[in-house]
This record gives C-alpha cells, structure tokens and sequence, in this order.
C-alpha cells in the first residue's frame, strides 16, 4: 500500500505562496495523486489530482516530478480562509480498499 | 440540489447497541464510501461500493456491515457498537471507481458517541 508522509503543521502569512510536499515513496505504477482540504467539523473537499508533472487548476498547482515518489501542492497568494488540514492521497481507485488518507498537514495563516 | 445527506447528525449510543447510519446521495454516483475519524487523525475507509448490489471492505471494517440495494443509498450499521467506535463518520461518493479521476464528494458527517 502506498501510504504517504507529510509535515504536521505550517505556518504562513496571508498573500504568500505555501508549498506542502507529501511523499509517497511507494507509489505504484497506476496510482494517481489527489489532494483533498479539509475544514473543521465538515468533509473533505477536493483540490486537485495528477498523475505526472504539472497539473494546475483555479485554486491550486500540483507538482510532480518525474520519479513520482513525491508531489508539491501550491496554493498561491493564501488567505485565511485557507486555514485548514490537507490531505495527499495516493491510490489506484480501481482498488478502492487501498484508499488510504495520511494524517494531513494542518496549515495556519496568519494576518 | 443536496449533494450528500446523512443522518443522524450526532448520536449519543449505548455500548451494545446497534445504530444504522444513513447516506444519501443525489448525483446518480456509482462508488460510495464510508470513512471514520477519530479525533486530530485522517480518514481510514470502512467499507465502499462500486456500483449499487456489490460491496468491499476497506482499511477498518470489523464491526461494521453495509449494503448497497440501490444506487442512492449506502447505510453503514453497527451491530453490536463498542466505545471504540466513538467518532465522526463521513460518507462519501464519485462518479466512478475506475478511471483517471475520482473526486469524492463527502457528506457533512455523523458524530457518534458510544458510551
């Protein structure tokens, strides 16, 4: 199973560029990386998922180089509304039993 | 349009009680997933469907049972709850389980208590 690793927590500042990396050392052939924000007392919500290099959408930019056993999530220009805990999941979703959420990283931005 | 309803919101239950959990989606979604979260920790899957009649189990799925009679409804029941299950559920489902995208929607959760 590929689980993931990822820093605890981050601190930042509102308008700067935050980077969380997440590794996944045994990321498998078929395994696609998505990332989820969650929010206190509510689901998670999707960000974004790629499977190789640069995936970029209105919200955020993932990153992955070319040995995939690591991924970046960049969330431009953060506010405090981007308080909050993020997920880096790797799994194949044909194989739904191998699903698996890490711990998250829980990012705080500050005024 | 709702997205994902479940219910009970929170539940407070007697150890040694059963307790069916409630899931409803409205996006015609194939998958559906339960997950459970224990205080400050991720997710970890419980059990999911791939399409409505089938089911499997996930990370953590002793003590828990599920079923899949149609494509909107995926109700998780605790046989026999224990204190250990004391946590917030989350149900979750996407519009496929293959493919090369797979966004799971998640309901807003079910805080369950048992004492």
């Amino acid at each position: 199973l590929a689980k993931t690793t990822q820093p605890i927590s981050m601190d930042s500042y509102e308008g700067q560029e935050v980077n969380i990396t997440c590794s996944h050392n045994n990321i498998a052939t078929n395994d696609y990386i998505t990332w989820y924000q969650q929010f206190p007392s509510q689901g998670p919500r999707f960000i974004i998922q790629g499977y190789k290099t640069k995936v970029t959408n209105e919200v955020a930019s993932l990153f992955i180089p070319a040995d995939r056993k690591s991924s970046t999530l960049s969330l431009p220009r953060v506010s405090l509304s981007d308080t909050a805990v993020y997920y880096c999941l790797v799994a194949v979703y044909s194989s739904a039993s191998k699903i698996i959420f890490g711990s998250g990283t829980r990012l705080s931005i500050r005024p | 349009i709702a997205g994902i309803t479940q219910a009970p919101t929170s539940q407070i239950l007697a150890a040694g009680r059963r307790m069916t959990l409630r899931c409803t989606q409205d996006m015609r979604h194939n998958a559906m997933y339960w997950y459970r979260q224990d205080l400050g920790l991720g997710l970890r899957l419980i059990h999911y469907s791939n399409t409505a009649g089938t089911t499997g189990k996930g990370e953590v799925p002793d003590g828990y049972s599920v079923s899949r009679a149609n494509t909107d409804d995926f109700p998780l029941t605790l046989a026999s709850a224990v204190p250990s299950q004391t946590s917030v559920y989350f149900c979750a489902s996407s519009d496929s389980l293959a493919g090369e995208t797979n966004e799971q929607f998640f309901g807003p959760g079910t805080r369950l208590t048992v004492l």
